[in-house]
């Protein structure tokens, strides 16, 4: 049973469109999180939810919009896709907004623009 | 701010020979430290974590870190290395809310 379940694995798409990341955790956890991972690997926090509250919006450009139904699930939307935006998303869970608590991680979506 | 920086972007150790992976942080208060792997072409899964309870974290897979206070370092070692040890490994901290990564260090394993 997948702890944290992403859709799409790999997105490839052209310059301009609208795509959208799905995020699902079924471990009960009340926060969430977008991670972006570039080209060299780094892993930046984007945006952190709990209880479907945001409660982190890094510098993001605003053509990213989360959106968190429920506490189970965070979606992710990209308006106006650039070539900049292609880079692997991780979403994440976690009990709560504790430090000390593990995160648990998606298997990304590789984003690839065109 | 916390951060942390993790000294060398890219190890190469034999089997069976001793891994250290480094880690240094930045904090002014006690920190929440974690290491996570990343193997090729998946998330990253936790190897273990710091939280004040005891400086010498033992984790998955033989992997342990021990927290240096004086040092301000939370170095990763595992005494014999395994092919299938082959990774990208991240340490990060965390204020609370979201983890700060470093870098990472990939670690390639020679037969």
């Amino acid at each position: 049973d997948t702890a944290v379940s992403q859709t799409p694995k790999y997105l490839v798409t052209q310059m301009g469109n609208d795509k959208s990341i799905k995020c699902e955790q079924n471990l009960g956890h009340d926060t969430m999180y977008w991670y972006k991972q570039d080209s060299k690997k780094f892993l930046k926090i984007m945006f952190s939810y709990n209880n479907k509250e945001l409660i982190i919006n890094e510098t993001v450009p605003n053509r990213f919009s989360p959106k968190s139904p429920d506490k189970a699930h965070l979606n992710l939307h990209i308006n106006s896709l650039e070539l900049g935006d292609s880079a692997v998303y991780f979403c994440a869970s976690s009990q709560d907004v504790g430090g000390g608590n593990e995160q648990f991680f998606g298997p990304g979506t590789r984003l690839t623009v065109l | 701010a916390q951060s942390v920086t993790q000294l060398g972007s890219h190890v190469s150790v034999s089997e069976g020979a001793l891994v250290l992976l480094r880690c240094n942080y930045s904090s002014s208060v006690p920190p929440y430290l974690f290491w996570y792997v990343q193997y090729p072409n998946q998330g990253l899964q936790l190897l273990l974590k710091y939280t004040s309870a005891a400086t010498l974290v033992k984790g998955i897979n033989g992997f342990e870190a021990e927290f240096k206070k004086s040092e301000t370092s939370f170095h990763l070692t595992k005494p014999s290395a395994h092919m299938s040890d082959a990774a990208e490994y991240f340490c990060a901290v965390s204020p609370g809310g979201n983890l700060i990564f470093g870098k990472g260090t990939k670690l390639s394993v020679k037969p």
